[in-house]
C-alpha cells in the first residue's frame, strides 16, 4: 500500500493467522527484490529477497511472491507471532545500481 | 559476528548548528551506505561508498550535507548547517561487496531532532 507522510497503512491480525503485506513497484528495469522489517528503536532487518527470474520463494515461516506482469510484490508470514509486529518494506534494486530503493511501508500489528 | 555500529543514538540541535554521526560496519565489508529515514517514510540512499571511493552521491544535499569514509572502514555523516526538515533517524548500512544481491546489513541509526 501507499503512505502519505505519518499514516503508515496498518494491517491488524489475530495470532495463529496468515498475514499477507503488499508492494507495489514502478519500475520494471528492477530485477531484485527485498522484505525488511524494522522494529521501533532499530534499523531495518533482512527478511528474505527474490530475483526477478523466480515468482516465488520460501522460507521459515515467510513466502514473497513476485508478479512481474503487474509489478507486484507480497510478503506471506504463516501462523503470525505477537514478535512480528514491525513496519514492513519492500526494497528493489534498480539494474545498474546497487543501491536500494526502498517503498513506503506497512504496519503489521499482531493482536494477541 | 558484531553488526553495524552507530553513534550517538539520539541528537537533539538547532536549527543552524552542525552535527556529526559515526558509523563502524561490520569487519569486511567494503560497501558502506548512509541513508536517511524521514517518520512513516522507508530508508532513502544519501551516499554509497566503495571501500574509501564514493559510488552514488546523487542524492546527498551536498551545500549541507558531507561524508567520508577515509580509511575504508568507519564513515562519518555531517551536516552543516542543519535545517528543521533534516529531523529524521540517519541509517548506516554495509555489504561485503557492493554487489546488487549483496545483503545490506542495518545498524540502529541516530534520530536527529532539530529544533
Amino acid at each position: 500500500g501507499e503512505s502519505v507522510g505519518l499514516h503508515l497503512p496498518t494491517l491488524s491480525v489475530q495470532e495463529g493467522d496468515n498475514s499477507i503485506i503488499n508492494c507495489a513497484y514502478s519500475n520494471s528495469a528492477s530485477d531484485y527484490f527485498i522484505w525488511y522489517k524494522q522494529e521501533s528503536g532499530k534499523g531495518p532487518q533482512f527478511i528474505i529477497d527474490i530475483r526477478s527470474n523466480m515468482d516465488k520463494r520460501q522460507g521459515q515461516r515467510v513466502t514473497v511472491l513476485l508478479n512481474k506482469t503487474v509489478k507486484h510484490l507480497s510478503l506471506q508470514i504463516a501462523a503470525t507471532q505477537p514478535g512480528d509486529s514491525a513496519v514492513y518494506f519492500c526494497a528493489e534494486n534498480l539494474t545498474g545500481r546497487r543501491a536500494l530503493t526502498f517503498g513506503s511501508g506497512t504496519r503489521l500489528q499482531v493482536q494477541p | 559476528e558484531a553488526g553495524v555500529a552507530q553513534s550517538p543514538r539520539y541528537k537533539i540541535i538547532e536549527k543552524r548548528q552542525s552535527v556529526a554521526f559515526w558509523c563502524n560496519p561490520i569487519s569486511g565489508h567494503a560497501t558502506l551506505y548512509w541513508y536517511q529515514q524521514i517518520l512513516g517514510q522507508g530508508p532513502k540512499l544519501l551516499i554509497q561508498f566503495q571501500n574509501n571511493g564514493v559510488v552514488d552521491d546523487s542524492q546527498l544535499p551536498k551545500d549541507r550535507f558531507s561524508a567520508e569514509r577515509l580509511k575504508g572502514v568507519d564513515s562519518t555523516l555531517k551536516i552543516q548547517p542543519a535545517k528543521l526538515e533534516d529531523s529524521a533517524v540517519y541509517l548506516c548500512a554495509s555489504s561485503l561487496t557492493g554487489h546488487g544481491t549483496d545483503t545490506q546489513y542495518f545498524g540502529p541509526g541516530t534520530r536527529l531532532t532539530v529544533l
